[in-house]
């Protein structure tokens, strides 16, 4: 069964600093890959999503991740957050399979990003 | 307007007294799915469905039910609540049609407590 880990529980910046949220994933085979934000009091939104192709995707926000494969890690970057950024975010993944198969997301326990401004 | 609509937003009930959430997108997204969402634990998947008729268990399925009559509605029964079903519950939908990159979008989220 897949699952995901992400290393931080809480982390906490100024304003201005970078970031990087780590996330790995344990499954052998082909995998979709997501992070999704969830801001106080909101629901999950989409930050951006990998199927194949670049590893470098680009999302809202000024967000980006690294798909690294031999790595099994998908690590969400920022250059510069904002008190804005304060949110909740899961890293997810979804197993390669073709129709008929569930489209599950396996969720990541989350981060909780604090940005002091 | 796309969206999932969950209701209720809130809602406080007592060990065994039966109740539903309900959930309605307006995509006409073939896949609907009910998570759970507990501090520490993330989200996990309660019951899933491919298309209308067709469900299926997810992680955590017990003490839940599901039915999908209609495409648009996926509604979460719990027929006999118990405390440990407090919780924060996310109904997501996806397009599905054997694109597994599809988002799946997400309901604003249903807070349950069980005294």
């Amino acid at each position: 069964a897949q699952s995901v880990s992400q290393h931080n529980h809480h982390v906490i910046l100024s304003e201005a600093a970078s970031l990087e949220l780590g996330c790995n994933y344990s499954y052998g085979g082909t995998v979709n890959l997501f992070w999704y934000v969830q801001y106080p009091g909101q629901h999950l939104q989409l930050l951006l999503k990998y199927f194949s192709g670049d590893p470098l995707v680009k999302g809202i926000k000024g967000f980006e991740a690294e798909f690294i494969k031999s790595k099994f890690s998908f690590n969400l970057r920022k250059p510069s957050v904002q008190w804005s950024d304060t949110a909740e975010y899961f890293c997810a993944v979804n197993a390669g399979l073709g129709g008929g198969s569930n489209y599950k997301l396996t969720f990541g326990k989350g981060t909780l990003l604090t940005v002091n401004p | 307007e796309a969206q999932v609509t969950q209701n209720p937003r809130y809602l406080i009930t007592v060990t065994g007294k039966k109740l539903t959430v309900t959930c309605s997108q307006n995509m006409n997204h073939e896949y609907m799915s009910w998570y759970r969402q507990d501090p520490g634990l993330g989200l996990r998947q309660i019951y899933y469905s491919m298309n209308v008729e067709v469900t299926d268990k997810g992680d955590v399925p017990e003490g839940y039910k599901v039915s999908r009559k209609e495409k648009r509605n996926f509604p979460l029964i719990l027929e006999s609540p118990s405390p440990n079903q407090t919780s924060l519950y996310f109904c997501a939908s996806s397009p599905g049609t054997g694109r597994t990159h599809n988002e799946q979008f997400f309901g604003p989220g249903t807070r349950l407590t069980v005294l």
